[in-house]
């Protein structure tokens, strides 16, 4: 079976511009999830969604940050304008409903803000 | 992050067994989880164990909970230069595992 998708696996762009990470959860899940990894701050829950509406995005750091779900196999989480302390590595999860059913994760993101 | 505590790095020999401690803070913990992540992957779900147990074994990974300490630990038998990875612990508090909260994760090193 086909685990949690993410692309691009690594983007490196200049601070002002504008990314887009992408998701696909595994499919029949109905939780996905936006965490961010930093050596300082360890593993981030950003947002997460369920049948594609976002419950909680507490973890969202600021404004500039925005995560969408049009449809049930797909997501995205873009940043604009980014900013160099945005570099860290972005992970998507999803599972499903059944409360024992834990989360999936995905390979993640590597984002360099120069 | 801070409820949930791992020491940041353990060293062993391949063939010993290697053990990874936990602290949680919440007593009302429903499940704990342990995941590992090798270097450029993701996190790849190890096993998990329901408050109400207090082992879980499952080939060469056994799982011990003390609920009255909030200690938990993975012992891996046998450990293999494969096993080298940082591992993470990770509870929740509520029966939906929306809410997990995650270590910082333990980086072990395994030496021929």
């Amino acid at each position: 079976d086909a685990g949690v998708i993410q692309s691009p696996r690594h983007e490196v762009t200049e601070m002002g511009q504008e990314v887009t990470l992408r998701c696909k959860p595994i499919s029949g899940h109905d939780y996905l999830f936006w965490y961010r990894q930093t050596m300082m701050r360890g593993l981030e829950l950003l947002i997460y969604f369920n049948n594609n509406v976002p419950i909680d995005d507490s973890g969202m750091p600021e404004d500039r940050f925005s995560a969408k779900m049009p449809n049930a196999s797909f997501s995205t989480l873009k940043i604009q304008p980014s900013e160099p302390r945005d570099s860290a590595v972005y992970f998507c999860a999803s599972r499903k409903t059944e409360s024992n059913q834990p989360q999936h994760f995905g390979d993640g993101t590597r984002l360099s803000i120069l | 992050g801070e409820d949930v505590e791992q020491s940041l790095f353990l060293s062993v020999r391949e063939g010993d067994s290697s053990v990874i401690n936990c602290t949680y803070t919440d007593s009302s913990s429903t499940y704990l989880y342990w995941y590992k992540q090798e270097p450029g992957a993701g996190l790849q779900l190890l096993t998990y164990i329901f408050s109400n147990m207090d082992m879980k074994q499952d080939q060469r990974l056994t799982v011990l909970l003390n609920k009255k300490d909030k200690h938990l630990s993975l012992r891996i038998a046998d450990t293999q230069t494969g096993d080298s990875a940082i591992y993470f612990c990770a509870e929740t508090r509520s029966m939906n595992n929306n809410d997990m909260r995650f270590g910082a994760g333990t980086r072990l090193t395994v030496k021929p």
